[in-house]
């Protein structure tokens, strides 16, 4: 099945600086690749996701980029605020079975420092 | 739209005690819907996949005889902890796919199990 691997597991970044989460996937199939954040104590929020038809994806402050040939993805956030501060979690869908589940990378937790 | 609600939102219970947990689609159909665990400072890890009508898809090392899966309808799932033990304590979250809308997955808030 699909294996998602992320990095850095923590990063710190001063207000106003760029962070960038780097994700590879291992199943060639998967075509959607979600972003979520998380708060602590909170349920997952869809912040931007990718399918393999595009190479990048902007949404205001954050973009994700996709290179299927290397199989990784990464997403960007500039211009960094305090409410940016959370976990971030990368995931890819597993096409392999008939109900797409998606499966997670094991996380970022990501502080921006006022 | 596309709200996702879950009950309870914690619970604490004995060792040895069952515990069910429902996830509802609150305006939405959802054909699927998953269950995750999620342990302190870790990752979702995907337990089943549940589907209307049918029996539900367990991930490996998951066992379903512990971990009872019920999608009784469209906008309700429940997932029932059996014979709950303290290693079973963790963040529980479901999450469900609009029948029909694409690929988005809309979270529940989560339920927090303790188990004494």
């Amino acid at each position: 099945g699909e294996n998602v691997e992320q990095h850095p597991s923590t990063l710190s970044v001063q207000e106003g600086d760029s962070a960038v989460i780097k994700c590879t996937y291992s199943d060639s199939a998967s075509n959607y690749f979600p972003w979520y954040k998380q708060e602590l104590g909170k349920r997952p929020q869809l912040i931007i996701d990718i399918r393999s038809n595009v190479g990048e994806k902007k949404d205001q402050r954050i973009a994700v980029t996709l290179n299927k040939t290397a199989k990784h993805f990464s997403l960007h956030i500039t211009e960094t605020q305090p409410e940016d501060s959370a976990v971030y979690f990368c995931a890819a869908m597993d096409e392999k079975t008939s109900y797409d589940k998606v499966i997670f990378g094991p996380g970022t937790s990501l502080s921006v420092i006022p | 739209g596309a709200v996702v609600s879950q009950h309870p939102s914690r619970v604490i219970c004995k060792s040895g005690t069952s515990v069910k947990i429902e996830c509802r689609s609150l305006d939405f159909q959802a054909t699927t819907m998953f269950w995750y665990r999620q342990f302190p400072k870790q990752s979702l890890m995907l337990m089943a996949t549940s589907n209307e009508g049918s029996k539900a898809t367990y991930e490996q090392g998951v066992e379903k005889d512990k971990f009872l899966i019920n999608h009784a309808s469209l906008t309700l799932s429940t997932l029932t902890v059996t014979s709950a033990h303290p290693e079973d304590s963790s963040f529980y979250i479901c999450s469900a796919r609009v029948a029909g809308g694409g690929e988005t997955q809309y979270f529940g808030p989560g339920t927090r199990l303790l188990v004494l």
